[in-house]
């Protein structure tokens, strides 16, 4: 069975950083690509990154290039989201979710971030 | 960048009548393999979402048959033949074909009257 776990939400003041973690079993984590997407309070969902298995290729969303980092640690199983140079705007619940076949099947609970003076 | 938009945004539904939620994509979802990724997901209040349907009108196992998925290139719909307490969330589409960059819909919340 897939589990997904996310770490590391918090609040953090306008400019500074975070760095989620989510911890995955039940699969062959390094087989899969992964991705983060989050949901501002409220609202609905936004695709953020992907990460390919080997973790050679990424991309991100245009709201978030150049200030958040997806990366994995095959070896412990988990994935990663550096979040920088934060903004009020970036206040969601970051979900760590494993697509497969150009869809995704799995969630994690989700992590509370939130950007505030 | 491809853009999906659900309509109605809100749905108010008797238990046990039917309902429908459309969604349109900017562009064709229409895969050069043959495939259409197109999935529907519910989210309960509190609750990460969860997949209900992919590939247009594939269920997920467990989901129940009371929900049906159909559509090609830009229109797709998400019936639900009756409506039960339990499927009380907000609904979303969202695209694959367009891989790596997903694009959910705005959501629809189902509500009971």
């Amino acid at each position: 069975q897939v589990h997904l776990v996310e770490s590391g939400g918090g609040l953090v003041k306008p400019g500074g950083s975070l760095r989620l973690s989510c911890a995955a079993s039940g699969f062959t984590f390094s087989d899969h690509t992964m991705t983060w997407i989050r949901q501002a309070p409220g609202k609905g969902l936004e695709w953020l990154s992907y990460i390919s298995g080997s973790g050679t290729n990424i991309y991100h969303a245009d709201s978030v290039k150049g200030r958040f980092t997806i990366s994995r640690d095959n070896a412990k199983n988990s994935l990663y989201l550096q979040m920088d140079s934060l903004r009020v705007e970036d206040t969601a619940v970051y979900y760590c979710v494993r697509p497969v076949d150009s869809s995704v099947d799995s969630w994690g609970q989700g992590a509370l971030v939130t950007v505030s003076s | 960048e491809v853009v999906m938009t659900q309509s109605p945004l809100s749905l108010p539904v008797t238990l046990g009548q039917p309902a429908s939620i459309s969604c349109r994509s900017s562009q064709s979802l229409l895969h050069s393999n043959g495939n259409t990724y197109l999935s529907w997901f519910q989210q309960r209040p509190g609750q990460s979402p969860r997949r209900l349907i992919y590939k247009v009108s594939n269920r997920d196992s467990g989901v129940p048959d009371r929900f049906s998925g159909s559509g090609s290139g830009t229109d797709f719909t998400l019936k639900i033949s009756r409506v039960e307490a339990e499927d009380v969330g907000v609904y979303y589409c969202m695209q694959g074909t367009h891989w790596p960059r997903l694009a959910f819909g705005g959501g629809t919340k189902v509500e009971i009257k």
